[in-house]
């Protein structure tokens, strides 16, 4: 039981490149979040997935595209990135109903030269 | 409007000495209110969580929480700081409307001094 994965770990990209991070759970989890982590600010909601085929506009939407294509990924899309985006990325996941703790992938850092 | 208030950036402690981060939020509906670690480039990983059951909330590591309706506080305590509780905490709390989303204070950083 691995939890929740994140891959890649780090990555360095130019302005305009795009890529995409991938989120994956093994806990048959219904809602998925990605966040962001920047100094200072605590954790700022991207963009969420209350099931599979559904996302929804978090806080900080602008510049990222989500995916959940299925229930166990929840991919994160940048199409042409830029150095404000240069933050540490967090993937989370919750049980549907009653159940509320979300449980954390370790990060991906990424950097936007 | 939901919201969740860290009172201090930073904390330092010596180790051995009590330890107080402070947390306050504000909800128009009944909270649920959770603190979080987060140890240096790792995740982030679930010290203890309040969900309407006792006001007094234990956690892992001998960490624990009040819950203080009319102060609107949900402040994380220890008896006795470990050099190894040096991290940063994230107090949270969970919109209970719509589609449960969380919001995240700003942290504070937890240095415990030998």
């Amino acid at each position: 039981n691995a939890g929740v994965t994140q891959t890649p770990k780090f990555r360095v990209l130019k302005t305009g490149q795009s890529m995409t991070l991938l989120c994956a759970q093994d806990m048959n989890h219904e809602y998925m979040y990605w966040y962001r982590q920047d100094p200072g600010m605590g954790l700022r909601l991207i963009h969420y997935s209350v099931g599979e085929g559904t996302t929804a506009k978090g806080e900080v939407p602008d510049g990222y595209n989500v995916s959940r294509l299925k229930k166990q990924n929840f991919l994160l899309g940048l199409e042409s990135a830029a150095p404000s985006q240069t933050s540490v990325y967090f993937c989370a996941s919750r049980a549907g109903g009653g159940g509320d703790t979300q449980y954390f992938g370790p990060g991906t850092r990424l950097t936007v030269l | 409007a939901q919201s969740v208030t860290q009172l201090d950036s930073h904390v330092s402690v010596s180790e051995g000495t009590p330890v107080l981060l402070r947390c306050n939020y504000s909800s128009s509906y009944s909270p649920s209110l959770f603190w979080y670690v987060q140890h240096p480039n790792k995740g982030l990983q679930l010290l203890l969580k309040y969900t309407s059951a006792a006001t007094l909330v234990k956690g892992i590591n001998g960490f624990e929480a009040e819950f203080k309706k009319s102060e609107t506080s949900f402040h994380l305590t220890k008896p006795s700081a470990h050099m190894s509780d040096a991290a940063e905490y994230f107090c949270v709390v969970r919109l209970t409307s719509g589609t449960y989303k969380y919001i995240f204070g700003t942290g504070t950083r937890l240095k415990v001094l030998a």
